[in-house]
């Protein structure tokens, strides 16, 4: 079964520092891309940053762009996500998905993890 | 930014009514749209991409169509299980992924 699973949220105050991880099992992770994507009442989903199957490639969304860092350990089938200069508004539910781009074309999310709180407050 | 618009924001429906929910996007997408279920407490579940395409064990019910940048789901005969939350998600402009806010599917 396929099978992501993140762990590492947390409450952190603003201006604090996050690592998410995300085991994989299930499917040869080295193979394909990935992705985080994160959901909040109010702003719905939003997705955050890609990484290739290499991790040689990565990319991010504007909101996050120089404070979070994507990365991935193929050897240890996992993914992280390292959050610095959290905001208030970066609080959500943080899901890793297996990005679908390189078999469909284009990012598509499929599975994705049961999500990591991540709450951001003084 | 593209702007994924989703219609109704909720609907009200009993089982076996066929159910549609309509995604507009603020520009050409080209066919590069998927429809995701999510159940409360859970994560979203990949049902249809590229408009129109199911996803491996997705029901025959679900269906995909597309006109200009107008996208809909069809649950041609709405089950017990299929009630839940619904998202368009455009995958035309990375890395600007964008979502739709989500249509909610309720019992009658």
């Amino acid at each position: 079964e396929v099978q992501l699973v993140e762990s590492g949220g947390g409450v952190v105050q603003p201006g604090g520092s996050l690592r998410l991880s995300c085991a994989a099992s299930g499917f040869t992770f080295s193979s394909y891309e990935m992705s985080w994507v994160r959901q909040t009442p109010g702003k719905g989903l939003e997705w955050l940053s890609f990484i290739s199957d290499s991790g040689r490639a990565v990319d991010y969304a504007d909101s996050v762009k120089g404070r979070f860092t994507i990365s991935r350990d193929n050897a240890k089938n996992s993914l992280f996500l390292q959050m610095n200069s959290l905001r208030v508004d970066d609080t959500a539910l943080y899901f890793c998905a297996r990005d679908l781009r390189s078999r469909y074309g284009a990012n598509y999310f499929d599975p994705w993890g049961q999500g990591t709180l991540v709450t951001v407050s003084s | 930014d593209i702007q994924m618009t989703q219609s109704p924001s909720f609907v009200s429906a009993s089982v076996g009514d066929r159910v549609t929910i309509t995604c507009r996007a603020s520009q050409d997408i080209s066919s590069w749209l998927a429809w995701y279920q999510q159940k409360p407490g859970k994560a979203p579940k990949l049902l249809i991409y590229t408009a129109f395409t199911l996803q491996s064990g997705v029901p025959s019910r679900f269906s995909g169509s597309q006109s200009g940048t107008e996208f809909t789901l069809t649950i041609s005969s709405l089950q017990p299980e299929d009630f839940a939350t619904y998202y368009c998600q455009q995958a035309k402009n990375f890395p600007a992924l964008t979502f739709g806010q989500g249509t909610r599917v309720d019992i009658k």
